[in-house]
């Protein structure tokens, strides 16, 4: 089946730093979202990727297609930023394979 | 807001019974997917319905049942409850059709089940 793998799965950030999450696939990817799960649970888009780079203010992601993985970027993380972040990928019904989700904090 | 609605927001019951989750997806959105996260199972992809059709069918169990009525609008029916469906169940929807590159998902808020 389709795997998805994240990496970290936690991370501890002191507000302000910088951090870079990561997503690979077992397979190619032909659509790719980014997802931010609050501490409330609600998932937020944050990029629809399937390839190349987009940036939002202080986040950014990158998905190399042929070589299987993307990337999250999150510049001067705030405490808001804490939560999970998820990838997905479609399948072939459209339907979306998430990985594991990477877990992070911020603290103040 | 994703312009994706759930209803309710909370429920608790007991084993063994039946309830219904309920969805609305975006304006025009035709596709609406149901999603399942769990502790141990993560977020799974449950059905997807398009248009009132079912188009894809994921880990869903047999004591689960959906579908997706003409205002497009769609109902997740979970009976003979067990402790481990407790769970967040969220919905999401969109635009393109099956067959399509693209399809970007929005979710809803989600429902979240206790099972007791």
């Amino acid at each position: 089946g389709i795997q998805v793998e994240q990496s970290p799965p936690d991370l501890i950030l002191q507000e302000g730093a910088n951090s870079t999450l990561r997503c690979n696939f077992s397979d190619s990817v032909n659509n790719l979202q980014w997802f931010h799960q609050n501490p409330w649970g609600q998932l937020i888009n944050l990029f629809y990727i399937p390839s190349g780079t987009k940036q939002n203010g202080r986040l950014s992601a990158t998905t190399v297609a042929t070589e299987r993985y993307s990337l999250l970027y999150i510049s001067s993380s705030q405490t808001t930023d804490s939560g999970v972040y998820f990838c997905a990928r479609r399948g072939t019904g459209n339907q979306f394979y998430f990985g594991t989700g990477t877990s992070l904090t911020v603290i103040p | 807001d994703s312009g994706v609605t759930q209803t309710p927001k909370h429920l608790i019951t007991a084993t063994g019974q039946r309830v219904t989750l309920r969805c609305s997806p975006r304006s025009g959105d035709l596709s609406v997917y149901w999603y399942q996260q769990s502790l141990d199972q993560g977020l799974q992809f449950l059905i997807q319905y398009y248009n009132g059709e079912e188009r894809a069918k994921g880990n869903i169990l047999e004591r689960f049942s959906a579908q997706q009525f003409p205002d497009l609008h769609s109902e997740l029916n979970l009976s003979s409850l067990e402790l481990g469906d407790s769970a967040l169940y969220f919905c999401a929807s969109s635009l393109r059709p099956v067959g399509q590159d693209t399809g970007e998902q929005y979710f809803g808020p989600g429902t979240r089940l206790t099972v007791t």
